[in-house]
């Protein structure tokens, strides 16, 4: 199973929007609306910002958002903070051999 | 509120067994899947494979199947990762994850800290 495909990096300065994609298949990404998105500082454990594909966990900030058109998902982050600043996943349901999950390489976001 | 902690850091020799816990807590273990994740020095996140403690019913990427074995004692409230002869190749941070379901709104909505592992001989 190849993992679902990021961008290395994107970046932006604080205020601006910036958005991050996540290709994958009709056998994931273009199947389901179960695309969720995790964020991960230095050192943490990732933490849950989206998902099934749009929908924020209890606690998130509305500056996060998510989309999916055909095979790709975006996570949009408006006003960016300083604290954004760090590695971005997006994961999709798949059936592909099996019934579980893939991950996407991850995006580095740096706040300029 | 829900948490799962996981067991402390390990430093093992190529060829050893290792087997690393994620004990849940604040929620009904046995009605929500856990899920193990791997991150090499560096790298991403790799989906390894998930288990329902209430059935036993467990899952596993095709790169990771026949490597590991994932496992649960529900009296305990506690998952396992195990390896039987490991390779320096699986040095890496290995978390739990707890996923609600895994038919529909598939999410890791709350995470274990993590547990390091280090193989070197």
């Amino acid at each position: 199973q190849s993992a679902l495909t990021q961008p290395a990096s994107v970046s932006g300065s604080p205020g601006q929007s910036i958005t991050i994609s996540c290709t994958g298949t009709s056998s994931d990404v273009g199947a389901y609306n179960y695309v969720s998105w995790y964020q991960q500082h230095p050192g943490k454990a990732p933490k849950l910002m989206i998902y099934d594909v749009n929908n924020r966990p209890s606690g998130i900030s509305n500056r996060f958002s998510g989309s999916k058109s055909g095979n790709t998902a975006s996570l949009t982050i408006s006003g960016l903070r300083a604290e954004d600043e760090a590695d971005y996943y997006c994961s999709s349901y798949t059936t592909t051999n099996t019934l579980g999950v893939l991950f996407g390489g991850g995006t580095k976001l740096t706040v300029l | 509120e829900v948490h799962l902690v996981q067991s402390g850091a390990e430093v093992t020799k190529p060829g050893e067994s290792l087997k690393i816990s994620c004990k849940g807590s604040g929620y009904d273990f046995d009605s929500y899947w856990i899920g193990w994740v791997r991150q090499m020095p560096g790298k991403g996140l790799e989906w390894m494979g998930v288990i329902y403690p209430r059935d036993s019913d467990t899952r596993y990427s095709p790169s990771f199947q026949g490597q590991v074995i994932i496992s649960v004692d529900i009296p305990i409230s506690t998952a396992y990762l195990q390896w039987n002869s490991l390779t320096a190749s699986d040095t890496a941070i290995y978390y739990c994850a707890r996923y609600p379901s895994m038919v529909r709104g598939v999410m890791a909505d709350y995470w274990g800290q993590g547990t390091l592992v280090t193989v070197s001989s």
